[in-house]
């Protein structure tokens, strides 16, 4: 069966604090997609990035990281120097390969004070 | 940018009425999606809809549940009979391709409150 698992439910950071989001996975599909989604308090869901798996570079965008490892199943999330502007629900979720449907991570919700 | 649409973004009706969200997916894409959040919980894929019908559907998208293209840009779910526990934030999507490749764009939302 396939699963995405963020064990954080909650996070508080202070700003400016480097905050790391987990997120691992369970896939039988040897081709797959992960993806990372913000859902800030107005609802919407925000498309962070889209990784598939035969690519493990880690990635940054500006304050964003992501590091990808097939080995442990975890592609994990961290935002560099928080902002209170980052606070929101963060999803990770995978991308089933025979249907194409999204099966979403619980979500953490990362809380940033200022 | 191209946009997924959706109306309303708010909806609020009465048990056992029925409802139907609409969606207007981007114009080249050939998947859509609808998928449910229930408010503090996750995300919850309902159904895939490709060639004019359900490529899938999860366990929530009972009898109670209807999608429909049916103008070639609309796509609604239909709730037949509301419940209470139908409330919940509707998001439509859809992507160009089966494999999300090219990824997937999602609506900003439904809000739907049965009361």
């Amino acid at each position: 069966a396939q699963k995405v698992t963020q064990a954080q439910t909650e996070i508080s950071v202070v700003e400016k604090e480097d905050v790391t989001l987990d997120c691992v996975y369970e896939t039988r599909d040897t081709t797959y997609y992960l993806f990372w989604y913000k859902q800030p308090p107005s609802g919407e869901l925000v498309f962070l990035i889209r990784r598939n798996s035969f690519d493990e570079q880690n990635e940054i965008s500006g304050r964003y990281s992501w590091n990808f490892q097939k080995s442990t199943s975890s592609f994990n999330f961290t935002i560099t120097a928080s902002q209170v502007v980052d606070s929101a629900v963060y999803f990770c979720a995978l991308a089933d390969n025979q249907g194409g449907k999204l099966i979403f991570g619980q979500g953490t919700e990362l809380s940033v004070k200022p | 940018e191209p946009e997924v649409t959706q109306t309303p973004s708010h909806q609020v009706t009465q048990m056992g009425q029925e409802v139907i969200l609409r969606c207007v997916p981007i114009s080249n894409h050939l998947y859509f999606y609808w998928y449910r959040q229930i408010l503090g919980q996750k995300v919850e894929f309902l159904v895939s809809f490709y060639n004019n019908e359900i490529s899938e559907k999860s366990e929530i998208f009972d009898d109670q549940f209807s999608v429909e293209r049916p103008d070639g840009s609309n796509f609604t779910l239909k709730i037949r009979s509301t419940k209470l526990e139908d409330s919940a934030m509707y998001f439509c999507a859809s992507s160009e391709a089966r494999q999300s490749v090219y990824g997937y764009t999602f609506g900003s939302g439904t809000r739907l409150t049965v009361v």
